[in-house]
């Protein structure tokens, strides 16, 4: 159980164009979801919160215009990689818990999507 | 904000032989604990966790250890297979629902 379906796996696109990723929880309702961006040989660090039904709460130094969220569902938050640049190539990774009332829980992933700015 | 480009820290141990991954923890505030396995390509998988109000916890083949006093974490292997090979990161629940990767090591197993 508590299986994140992201999409795509991949993708390569021109730059200032945008990039739609998709996140999707199959199997629970997810009131909240979490977008990660990682970059080679690094940590993942957190971009921002997806809540669903309302704006998304990002952390210092992320773009809100640059990197818009949408969590219209409960099983489904979206990512736009608005004007996407080379340094905006990254792996981006969505996450959420089983259990949304419970923070001692642990977060399940997507299988991430690697973004390729040319 | 982005951490340094740093190289991952590196484990390499021998096939049978048991790993320890140690991760030091910014927040004295944060109350629960997790360690992830990362592979190549893939979305980190969840291995154990631990509360605050604990200092160690085991599962299969895996224990983990909490020493709050010094803010350090670890993860024990038991009998480390070619398949633990991956990136081990720590993360920790700094408060509310978020939760903050701290920086990864490299786990090789020789065969």
């Amino acid at each position: 159980g508590a299986v994140v379906s992201q999409h795509p796996s991949r993708v390569i696109c021109k730059s200032g164009t945008s990039v739609k990723i998709e996140c999707r929880s199959l199997d629970f309702q997810a009131t909240t979801m979490f977008w990660y961006r990682q970059f080679p040989k690094q940590s993942l660090m957190l971009m921002a919160t997806s809540n669903e039904g309302s704006k998304a709460t990002y952390e210092q130094g992320v773009e809100k215009d640059k990197f818009l969220i949408n969590h219209a569902s409960l099983t489904l938050s979206t990512l736009t990689v608005t004007s996407a640049h080379p340094e905006d190539s990254s792996f981006y990774i969505c996450s959420a818990r089983a259990n949304n009332f419970s923070y001692n829980s642990p977060l399940h992933f997507g299988n991430g999507t690697r973004l390729t700015v040319t | 904000g982005e951490s340094v480009g740093l190289h991952l820290p590196t484990l390499s141990v021998q096939e049978g032989d048991n790993s320890i991954i140690n991760c030091a923890y910014s927040n004295s505030a944060s109350d629960y604990f997790i360690w992830y396995k990362q592979e190549s390509g893939k979305g980190p998988q969840f291995i154990i966790d631990i509360r605050s109000n604990m200092d160690k916890r085991q599962g299969q083949r895996v224990t983990v250890l909490l020493n709050k006093t010094v803010k350090h974490l670890s993860l024990q292997i038991a009998a480390t297979q070619p398949g633990d090979s991956a990136v081990y990161f720590c993360a920790e629940n700094t408060g509310g629902f978020k939760t903050i990767f701290g920086a990864g090591t490299r786990l090789f197993v020789k065969a």
